[in-house]
C-alpha cells in the first residue's frame, strides 16, 4: 500500500461547479497534513494546511478523519484559476526513517471549463 | 528575489557528464532537500539535510551526491549522467518538523 494515496483523476469540471478530492494515509502516526497546488512545470505551492477540526480558507475547505486516515479537499465555486494538480501530503513524524520528511501523493489533476 | 533559488532553470547534457544543480535560499532554514519529479510519478526524494554537518540520502540516491556548502546553499550533483536522469529537479526548504516546504521553481534537465 502506498503511504499516501490519491484519485488521480482528471476531474473535468465546469466553472462554479463543486468538486471534492479525497487522499488516504498509511501511517496512523502521521502528524501533519497539507494541500499542495501545482501549476504545469511549475513548483508545487502551499495551499493549506490541514488541521484536526477542519479548517477553511474562502473557498477551500480541507477535513481530516484521523480514525480513517483520510483527508478531503473541497473546492466551491470553481474557477478557470484553480486548474492544476492538488497534492495530498502528510509528515509521517513517526521517528526513524520516517523523520522529518514529507511524503507526496502522486496528485489530482482538476481541469475547469467554461 | 525568490525565497528559494534554483540554478539553472533548464539544461541540456550529455550522457557521461558530470552535472551540478544549485539551490540556495535567504528563509534562514536549517532543513533542505532535493527531489525529482517525473510525470506520473510524483515527487521523488534525493538527499535531504537538517544541517551543514549532515547529510541524508533519500529514496533514489544512486547517481547522485550532494554538498550542503554553506545553511543557505545545497548542490546536487549527477556524477555521470545518464538518459533516465532527464526530470525536473525540486529543491524545497522546511522550518522544521510539522512544517510544509518552500520549493524553489525547478531546474529541467535533459540528458541526451
Amino acid at each position: 500500500r502506498k503511504e499516501v494515496e490519491q484519485d488521480p483523476g482528471p476531474f473535468n469540471v465546469p466553472e462554479g461547479a463543486t468538486v471534492a478530492f479525497n487522499c488516504t494515509y498509511s501511517n496512523s502516526a502521521s502528524q501533519s497534513f497539507f494541500w499542495y497546488r501545482q501549476d504545469c512545470r511549475k513548483e508545487p505551492k502551499l495551499l493549506m494546511s490541514v488541521y484536526s477540526s477542519g479548517n477553511e480558507d474562502g473557498r477551500f475547505t480541507a477535513q481530516l478523519n484521523r480514525a480513517s486516515q483520510y483527508i478531503s479537499l473541497l473546492i466551491r465555486d470553481s474557477k478557470l484559476s484553480d486548474s492544476a494538480t492538488y497534492l495530498c501530503v502528510v509528515n509521517p513524524n513517526a521517528g526513524g526513517t520516517s523523520y522529518g520528511k514529507l511524503t507526496f501523493g502522486q496528485g489530482t489533476i482538476l481541469t475547469v471549463h467554461p | 528575489d525568490a525565497d528559494v533559488t534554483q540554478t539553472p532553470r533548464n539544461r541540456i547534457t550529455k550522457t557521461g557528464k558530470r552535472i551540478m544543480l544549485e539551490c540556495s535560499q535567504t528563509k534562514g532554514h536549517d532543513r533542505m532537500y532535493w527531489y525529482r519529479q517525473d510525470p506520473g510519478l510524483g515527487l521523488q526524494l534525493i538527499y535531504y539535510s537538517f544541517d551543514v554537518k549532515d547529510i541524508n540520502k533519500g529514496e533514489i540516491s544512486d547517481g547522485y551526491s550532494v554538498s550542503r556548502q554553506a545553511q543557505a546553499k545545497f548542490s546536487l550533483s549527477l556524477e555521470s549522467a545518464i538518459p533516465n536522469q532527464t526530470a525536473l529537479y525540486f529543491c524545497a526548504t522546511s522550518d522544521g518538523e510539522g512544517y510544509g516546504y518552500t520549493f524553489g521553481s525547478g531546474t529541467r534537465l535533459t540528458v541526451v
